[in-house]
């Protein structure tokens, strides 16, 4: 059974750092390509990052490049996303979600999500 | 950035009627869409990708159309499981990817 975990959300003031985990199971990780999507309180979804199989490939949107950093460990299975200099804005659910093995863009398996607050 | 709209943003619908639910794009992402569900307090699910194919379980009663800029989620007939959340994506030009606001399916 695909699993996805995440895990290190919680409070942190503005400027301040996570890094969120997302621990993979049940399918060969290293085949796809992964993705964070955040969802504020409320609110749609927000495509955040994504990374290749290798690693090698990484894309992110406008408002989190310089502050977000998107990585992988094959092997651990697991996933990450390194969030510095946090802003209110930025106060969402986050979700790891695995792109289809044939795709890099459509995501088929999701894990349940992590939730950031960032407030003083 | 293509910017996806969704209409309406609130359906009301009675259960076994059919909802229709619509995403257009600022430009055209050809066949590049996909639709997902999210019931509340969890995670969104793939319900169909290039536009009309339905991902891997889905029940045949969704069906995705259209190509271009204009695009139709359609419920044949709803079950009180399909009262939820529905939005539209586009992986045609990225990044970045990008979703549409979303469509609340409510009972009526």
């Amino acid at each position: 059974e695909v699993q996805l975990v995440e895990s290190g959300g919680g409070l942190v003031q503005p400027g301040g750092s996570l890094r969120l985990s997302c621990a993979a199971s049940g399918f060969t990780f290293s085949n796809h390509w992964m993705t964070w999507v955040r969802q504020a309180p409320g609110k749609g979804l927000e495509w955040v990052a994504n990374i290749k199989q290798d690693g090698n490939e990484k894309y992110s949107v406008d408002s989190v490049k310089g502050r977000f950093t998107i990585s992988r460990d094959n092997a651990k299975n697991s996933l990450y996303l390194q969030m510095n200099s946090l802003r209110v804005e930025d106060t969402a659910v986050y979700y790891c979600a695995r792109a289809i093995r044939t795709t890099v863009t459509i995501f088929d398996y999701w894990g349940q999500g992590t939730l950031v607050t960032v407030s003083s | 950035e293509i910017v996806m709209t969704q209409s309406p943003a609130t359906l009301s619908v009675s259960p076994g009627e059919r909802a229709t639910l619509s995403c257009r794009a600022s430009q055209s992402v050809s066949s590049n869409l996909a639709w997902y569900q999210q019931k509340p307090g969890q995670a969104p699910r793939l319900l169909i990708f290039g536009a009309s194919t339905r991902a891997t379980g889905i029940p045949v009663r969704f069906s995705g159309s259209g190509s271009g800029t204009e695009f139709t989620l359609t419920i044949s007939s709803l079950q009180s499981e399909d009262f939820a959340v529905y939005y539209c994506q586009q992986y045609n030009n990225w990044p970045p990817l990008t979703f549409g606001g979303g469509t609340k399916v409510e009972i009526k």
